[in-house]
């Protein structure tokens, strides 16, 4: 949705780079969340976050690390990239008046 | 942990067949929510169902909860192309607002 960027879209790196995935929000929406997406997985939970400066893990939360200083931002790194996390990342947003999930255009991996 | 499983996890039709894809919790949800993910696109929230046995539909889509509120269902009427896409059903992780993603179930459609 247009209220939520990603950046890069797409991103090639090698094997033990640092990668860092920026997700943003206009809105100012407490809980945010970062998915990878891979064939036969389907859509699994990394990291979460319930407001600024917290965050919890997920399903997969190994080799990633997050950040939210502001509201509006929620970083995913990668601290050593290795080629497993080779994927499609996906941010998402949850309006407080419900729990849908907003997702933003998400962020094509590719580690060598 | 909970689960949220799918099935069929592809389905074929030719265009003007009907598709059904079916969603199953291990746990009781309090809600349902169905996705659907265009080729190459993000997810895009479709529809939440709340009540033990609700039914709601969006033209010739028909979706369901269960009377247990451990499954659902999501009906497409005479398909069409626009249809294509990755169906996903979600439940919430307890009473979090972490929600638990069903594997989906991908739709193509034959012209």
């Amino acid at each position: 949705d247009a209220g939520i960027t990603q950046s890069p879209r797409y991103k090639i790196t090698e094997t033990g780079r640092q990668v860092t995935l920026m997700c943003h929000q206009t809105w100012s929406h407490s809980y945010m969340f970062w998915y990878r997406q891979d064939l036969g997985h389907g859509l699994r939970l990394i990291y979460y976050s319930a407001a600024a400066d917290i965050t919890d893990k997920g399903e997969v939360p190994d080799g990633y690390v997050v950040s939210r200083s502001k509201t509006e931002n929620f970083p995913l790194t990668l601290e050593s990239a290795t080629r497993s996390q080779t994927s499609v990342y996906f941010c998402a947003v949850t309006p407080p008046s419900n729990n849908e999930q907003f997702f933003g255009p998400g962020t094509r991996l590719t580690v060598l | 942990g909970q689960q949220v499983m799918q099935i069929p996890q592809y389905q074929h039709v030719q265009e003007g067949e009907d598709f059904t894809t079916y969603c199953n919790s291990s746990t009781t949800l309090s809600n349902i929510q169905w996705y659907k993910q265009r080729p190459g696109g993000h997810p895009v929230f479709l529809i939440q169902l709340v009540k033990s046995g609700e039914v709601k539909k969006q033209k010739r889509l028909t979706f369901q909860f269960g009377e247990a509120k451990k499954n659902s269902s999501l009906h497409i009427t005479a398909t069409q192309t626009t249809d294509v896409g990755t169906y996903f059903c979600a439940g919430p992780q307890g009473g979090s607002e972490k929600l638990v993603f069903g594997k989906g179930t991908k739709l193509t459609v034959n012209p």
